[in-house]
């Protein structure tokens, strides 16, 4: 997998947009930035992901540079429940072997 | 509802017992992973099948073995556990050559 960069951890008011970087400077130009996130004591969940256009779904929206180097997630209206370890993924393309999950960023939401 | 079951819940075993984790899938996914989680740390995939009838190892196989007998179940396989098999596990699901994974609620097995 394409080694990614994430902060280990980031603050946000409830109510405000969340933008999460991700640094993945080896990416090749025909795999994915994937997205997932891990609420506590919960399995991973699945966000979003894109090539190299932004993508926005009903959870978040994936703006990627145009050198595909660097990605954010952006969680628009950011709640409580929104608190979580968020986890930027690029695996190798054509593989079917699983995810490797880094560290993650710790995205705490402040009433 | 459509989706993926684990049992059990959680789990206290004594070193060289045998246990199997059991792990189950509605949606008809053809790959299915077994994962761990150590504190602090993030998942670690143990085995995968990307299709019934075939297995394949993961970053961390050892002590562990599965079976894929069928699309639905991928059921984990402790022989003889260890203190340091102790963790959260979690089995996930995707169509085949995706990675849109979807995760179970995990077990947490204690080996002491």
């Amino acid at each position: 997998d394409a080694k990614t960069t994430q902060p280990p951890s980031m603050d946000c008011a409830e109510g405000r947009a969340a933008n999460l970087p991700c640094n993945h400077s080896t990416i090749s130009g025909n795999e994915y930035v994937y997205w997932y996130r891990q609420i506590h004591s919960q399995g991973p969940q699945y966000i979003i992901h894109g090539l190299k256009n932004n993508e926005t779904n009903e959870m978040a929206s994936l703006i990627i540079t145009e050198d595909r180097k660097s990605s954010t997630l952006i969680l628009p209206h950011a709640t409580l429940r929104d608190t979580a370890v968020y986890y930027c993924i690029v695996p190798p393309r054509g593989g079917a072997d699983g995810l490797t999950f880094g560290k993650g960023t710790h995205l705490i939401i402040q009433p | 509802i459509a989706g993926i079951t684990q049992a059990p819940t959680s789990q206290i075993l004594a070193a060289g017992r045998r246990m199997t984790l059991r792990c189950t899938q509605d949606m008809r996914h053809n790959a299915m992973y077994w994962y761990r989680q150590d504190l602090g740390l993030g998942l670690r995939l143990i085995h995968y099948s990307n299709t019934a009838g075939t297995t394949g190892k993961g970053e961390v196989p050892d002590g562990y073995s599965v079976s894929r007998a069928n699309t639905d179940d991928f059921p984990l396989t402790l022989a003889s556990a260890v203190p340091s098999q102790t963790s959260v596990y979690f089995c996930a699901s995707s169509r085949t050559g995706e990675y849109e994974q979807f995760f179970g609620p995990g077990t947490r097995l204690t080996v002491l």
